[in-house]
């Protein structure tokens, strides 16, 4: 176990839905990031989070949104769903956000559009 | 930007080889390199990682080493065991104030009995 908690684990929606995924990072961890796996594309960045603030981004969609909120969890939202958004969404936390800081990843959310 | 490749794709092996993952980076400023495993439906579960002040660092039957000068790093595992199949992912981070991990594609991992 990681630490890293992520809230639901399955999700199933149809396209054009939005939906709200959520991390709780490893106690102590100030930073949090959020990466899609999928078949085709691999392990992909998309955004992260340190005390609050975006930090950077990746190759996160318009349709995407993510925030960092004073307790420190984080919320990944996907809206106007495709089935191409299809795949398993990932948070992972570390105690700075530093380029060479190690980072834990949670376990998952499989997110199927239909 | 950073760009991350890796071989072998597959890797199949028999219960005692060893085994060797290899990846090259493109970006010089990259000081980081953890390697991931990844369980089938699992989390990605860091295992080993070295920063770009040192060639090589060992823990128990895996080790990594990093050539800075030729960019490109390598995932060592001895003594393989079943237990070790799964997909194994590099990945690279550059020396900014925060970190974006650049992954390979992935190294399935099959030990054989």
């Amino acid at each position: 176990d990681s630490g890293v908690t992520q809230t639901p684990k399955h999700l199933i929606t149809a396209t054009g839905q939005r939906v709200t995924l959520r991390c709780s990072p490893r106690s102590g961890d100030l930073s949090v990031y959020w990466y899609q796996q999928s078949l085709d594309q691999g392990l992909q960045f998309l955004i992260q989070y340190y005390n609050g603030e975006e930090r950077a981004k990746g190759n996160i969609l318009e349709r995407f949104s993510a925030q960092q909120f004073p307790d420190l969890h984080s919320e990944l939202n996907l809206s106007s769903l495709e089935l191409g958004d299809s795949a398993l969404y990932f948070c992972a936390s570390s105690l700075t956000g530093g380029s060479d800081t190690e980072a834990f990843f949670g376990q998952g959310t499989r997110l199927t559009v239909v | 930007g950073e760009n991350v490749e890796q071989h072998p794709s597959t890797l199949s092996v028999q219960e005692g080889d060893s085994a060797v993952i290899k990846c090259t980076y493109s970006d010089s400023a990259s000081n980081y390199f953890p390697w991931y495993k990844q369980e089938l439906g699992k989390r990605p579960q860091l295992i080993i990682d070295i920063r770009s002040n040192v060639g090589e660092k060992k823990d128990q039957r895996i080790a990594v080493t990093l050539n800075k000068t030729a960019k490109h790093f390598s995932l060592h595992i001895t003594e393989t065991q079943p237990e070790d199949s799964a997909v194994y992912f590099c990945a690279a981070s550059a020396a900014t104030g925060f970190q974006k991990l650049v992954f390979g594609t992935g190294t399935r991992l099959l030990v054989s009995p």
